[in-house]
């Protein structure tokens, strides 16, 4: 169980346009979700937490404009990258927090290669 | 503000010997820390997590990893590595309301083995 799935896996889009990213969470609900970016051979940083029927909260320095995140339901998070552009290229991954025993346990989407030509 | 150091960006290790990846974190209260691997161009896998009662933890893979509240340290052990270890570690630590974890995230460290 618990389990987060990403589509699309790898993205390619010229710059300028908007690329939809979507998180499901399988099999358990999320009224919470999270949204990490990773660059080449670097760590994993918190870009927002996504809530169920509220505005998402940005971390500093994460244009709130320039990615857009909606968390339609209690199974499904996107976030939109708009006008896109090549620094926007990286990894991107999502991850909700189980319930019941794994409650204090993240689990993470297998993520979403964006590259902007 | 939470922070997690990993010291070591690449470690080669030789197939059979043990390892000891390091972590050190900043937390101010009793923290939730983790242990990911992630292989190239894949997501995060949970090896283990400390959140309290025994500070020496059993994780997948024949990992463990032990806590050290005097020295804010999560190292992470194996025993003996196979080739198959080869890939990136992160030490994480969570932080916010318990139930909704935001995670902070070490460096990482890049682990090679040799045949």
């Amino acid at each position: 169980g618990a389990v987060v799935s990403q589509h699309p896996s790898r993205v390619i889009c010229k710059s300028g346009t908007s690329v939809k990213i979507e998180c499901r969470s399988l099999d358990f609900q999320a009224t919470t979700m999270f949204w990490y970016r990773q660059f080449p051979k670097q760590s994993l940083m918190l870009m927002a937490t996504s809530n169920e029927g509220s505005k998402a909260t940005y971390e500093q320095g994460v244009e709130k404009d320039k990615f857009l995140i909606n968390h339609a339901s209690l199974t499904l998070s996107t976030l939109t990258v708009t006008s896109a552009h090549p620094e926007d290229s990286s990894f991107y991954i999502c991850s909700a927090p189980g319930g019941g025993s794994v409650l204090n346990e993240q689990f993470f989407g297998p993520g979403t290669r964006l590259t902007v030509l | 503000a939470q922070s997690v150091t990993q010291p070591d960006i690449h470690i080669t290790v030789s197939e059979g010997a043990s390892l000891e990846l390091r972590c050190n974190y900043s937390y101010g209260a009793t923290p939730y820390l983790f242990w990911y691997v992630q292989s190239p161009g894949q997501g995060l896998q949970l090896l283990l997590k400390y959140f309290s009662g025994d500070t020496l933890v059993q994780g997948i893979k024949g990992f463990e990893a032990e806590f050290k509240r005097s020295q804010s340290s999560f190292n992470l052990r194996k025993p003996s590595v196979h080739w198959s270890d080869a890939a990136e570690y992160f030490c994480a630590v969570g932080a916010g309301v318990q139930g909704a974890q935001k995670l902070v995230f070490g460096q990482g460290t890049r682990l090679t083995i040799n045949p």
